[in-house]
């Protein structure tokens, strides 16, 4: 069963809009994080944003929110007023304490700023 | 701001040859891993290593892989025989010792053509 999954392939959102990308996981553990990072064109992995399964929170970055929902089992990416630079695909991963704290990964999604 | 480093950025090798992949991992971080992303698939794992062992491998990490810390800075991934379906892009990640909300950061990979 897959452990991350994201269902949009490719998203395409106006400069200066939000976008929200979609991000489904499934674990038994308790105790798990969850991630999201950024592969522009150039391929390096940049890393954007942290939830903890006990963060009462949202976590914030900047421009970037992530939007937990435990009961759901969901935690979506926002990304506010987007510029250009964020075109890019953008990952979900989960790290399970029962999973040796590797990284599992959505299969990504493409975003593509429109001027 | 510390980074991991990887070295080459990119390889061209024939079949059969043997490669060896090389990261630098952030100075104080333990915990070391290999991600392998084939072209347009997600991130898979590869290997996970800590306290100059190997704590996890997936099935992809046969016994054509080994990794090792050679010295107090540097953490290889080789090859020994490639074969074309080995051309991805390699990531090494490096994470310290906080526990689950511990960041994993991930270099900027060696894309690998095997011809």
């Amino acid at each position: 069963a897959q452990k991350i999954t994201q269902t949009q392939p490719g998203m395409f959102v106006q400069e200066k809009e939000a976008v929200t990308l979609d991000c489904t996981y499934d674990t038994s553990d308790q105790s798990y994080g969850l991630f999201w990072y950024k592969q522009p064109s150039s391929g390096e992995m940049i890393f954007l944003i942290y939830q903890g399964s006990y963060d009462e929170q949202n976590a914030t970055e900047g421009r970037y929110s992530l939007n937990f929902q435990k009961a759901r089992k969901s935690a979506n990416l926002v990304i506010s007023a987007s510029q250009l630079g964020d075109s890019a695909m953008y990952f979900c991963a989960m790290r399970e304490r029962s999973n040796d704290y590797k990284l599992s990964f959505g299969a990504g999604t493409t975003v593509t700023v429109r001027a | 701001e510390p980074e991991v480093t990887q070295t080459p950025s990119h390889q061209v090798t024939q079949m059969g040859q043997e490669v060896i992949l090389r990261c630098v991992p952030i100075s104080n971080h333990l915990y070391f891993y290999w991600y392998r992303q084939i072209l347009g698939q997600k991130v898979e794992f590869l290997v996970s290593f800590y306290n100059n062992e190997i704590s996890e491998k997936s099935e992809i990490f046969d016994d054509q892989f080994s990794v090792e810390r050679p010295d107090g800075s540097n953490f290889t991934l080789k090859i020994r025989s490639t074969k074309l379906e080995d051309s991805a892009m390699y990531f090494c990640a490096s994470r310290g010792d906080r526990g689950l909300e511990e960041t994993q950061y991930f270099g900027p990979g060696t894309r690998l053509l095997v011809l």
